[in-house]
């Protein structure tokens, strides 16, 4: 009964370097989303997916990048790292908008810090 | 732009009190969605509202939902310590299923 789950869940970096955070859901849901949770902001929508091969842009998408080359895996790739990306990451899913009574479901988070 | 308000973002309380959480939000929408966060663990879903009117209740939380006035609330009734956390509320203004925030409540309750 794993849901939706995300490695890594800490990271250190240094400016410039690159990374790549994994989410993985096996709810076979067609939506999955990458949000970033910053202190006294809430969670802000990076990218989301709503289906396999799909990508778009969310609130604040600079400086990442994002594949869904399977329906159970959403990738979000920082190119070259900033100190402005610390930050905690959020991974979610859901099922189709239809079935909107369902809400998206979480991951546990990975947190994230740039030097 | 969809704006989400949330007051008040900080709220200390005592065991046994009722308490009133406001979630403002400046589009229209018909579905709103209530989570709860615990310090450093994930988002849990509390409620999700889909109608004006719309009331759920469990335990001693009751949401509830008035999409012309645009608001929502999350009541507490009777609190006690373990209903410490954060509380989100998050509007969908897409049908699409994407979610805008709050900034969040921190909500304490004091024994």
């Amino acid at each position: 009964n794993a849901g939706v789950t995300q490695t890594p869940k800490f990271r250190v970096l240094k400016t410039g370097q690159s990374m790549t955070l994994l989410c993985a859901q096996d709810m076979n849901h067609e939506y999955m989303y990458w949000y970033r949770q910053d202190p006294g902001m809430g969670l802000r929508l990076i990218h989301y997916s709503v289906g396999e091969g799909t990508t778009a842009k969310g609130e604040v998408p600079d400086g990442y990048n994002v594949s869904r080359l399977k329906k159970q895996n959403f990738l979000l790739g920082l190119e070259s790292a900033a100190p402005s990306q610390t930050s905690v990451y959020f991974c979610a899913s859901s099922s189709l908008p239809q079935a909107s009574n369902q809400p998206q479901h979480f991951g546990d988070g990975t947190r994230l810090s740039i030097l | 732009e969809l704006k989400v308000e949330q007051n008040p973002l900080f709220l200390s309380m005592q065991e046994g009190k009722n308490y009133t959480i406001y979630c403002n939000y400046s589009t229209t929408s018909d579905r709103l969605y209530w989570y709860r966060q615990d310090p450093g663990k994930s988002l849990e879903s509390l409620f999700v509202l889909l109608s004006n009117g719309a009331v759920k209740q469990e335990g001693r939380l009751m949401a509830s939902l008035d999409t012309k006035a645009r608001l929502s609330t999350l009541h507490i009734t009777a609190a006690v310590h373990d209903l410490s956390a954060t509380y989100f509320c998050a509007v969908d203004m897409t049908s699409g299923s994407r979610l805008t925030f709050g900034e969040g409540t921190q909500l304490t309750v004091n024994p």
